[in-house]
């Protein structure tokens, strides 16, 4: 069993509307990413986070400790945003080793 | 400001040629680390460094050595190409969790290998 389970593997939506990509962990951690990947393109990391949650325009994140898992959630969707949406957790016991979830993609048809 | 830069992004090998593939970053980042992307499956990392001139094994280092000569190039190798080496590669580097930056890993754009 992975390590980092994310849901849906396929996410199809129309533009506008709110979307939320969910991840869970099940091993303790001291952070996770959120990282976006375009078709052929390379990995931006969106978010890294260890308590809370984190706001960056249309994007928001959340991370609940206690019960192992993160949400990512993108308001009013538009089709730039159709992408791979990675979850990756840093062990609670490693300075430096990402465990990777196997993605999500959206697809934002307008 | 380039960021990761990974070179080449393009190249195909035949089953048994050795290639290495450069990852160059100008953040004066500490670490820095060479995962492969393959259908269905996430990120797995091959080898990692923690600086210059250390380098350690990943989570799937068999055949592939790398070396990190100076802070700011890690270079992958591929000794004796297989099939199954076939695959996207990407490096990243970030600065150690903790320091004064704590900046998640930055990723350069990948480069797609194919083995015949």
């Amino acid at each position: 069993k992975n390590e980092v389970e994310q849901s849906p593997q396929n996410l199809t939506a129309q533009e506008g509307e709110f979307i939320t990509i969910n991840c869970s962990y099940s091993v303790g951690i001291s952070a996770l990413h959120w990282l976006q990947q375009h078709p052929g393109g390379g990995i931006v990391s969106l978010f890294m986070l260890s308590s809370g949650k984190k706001k960056h325009g249309r994007l928001i994140a959340t991370i609940n400790i206690q019960e192992k898992h993160s949400s990512l959630h993108i308001t009013a969707s538009h089709p730039r945003d159709s992408a791979v949406y990675i979850c990756a957790v840093i062990s609670g016991g490693s300075n430096y080793k990402l465990t990777f979830g196997k993605g999500t993609l959206l697809t934002v048809n307008p | 400001n380039a960021g990761v830069t990974q070179t080449p992004k393009f190249r195909v090998l035949k089953t048994g040629q050795s290639m290495t593939l450069l990852c160059a970053q100008d953040m004066n980042h500490e670490y820095m680390y060479w995962y492969r992307q393959d259908p269905g499956m996430g990120l797995r990392l091959i080898h990692y460094s923690v600086g210059e001139g250390t380098t350690a094994k990943g989570e799937v280092p068999d055949g592939y050595n790398v070396s990190r000569l100076k802070k700011q190039n890690f270079l992958l190798g591929l000794e004796s190409a297989a099939p199954s080496q076939t695959s996207v590669y990407f490096c990243a580097s970030s600065y150690p969790r903790g320091s004064w930056s704590n900046q998640p890993q930055h990723f350069g754009d990948g480069t797609r290998l194919s083995i015949l």
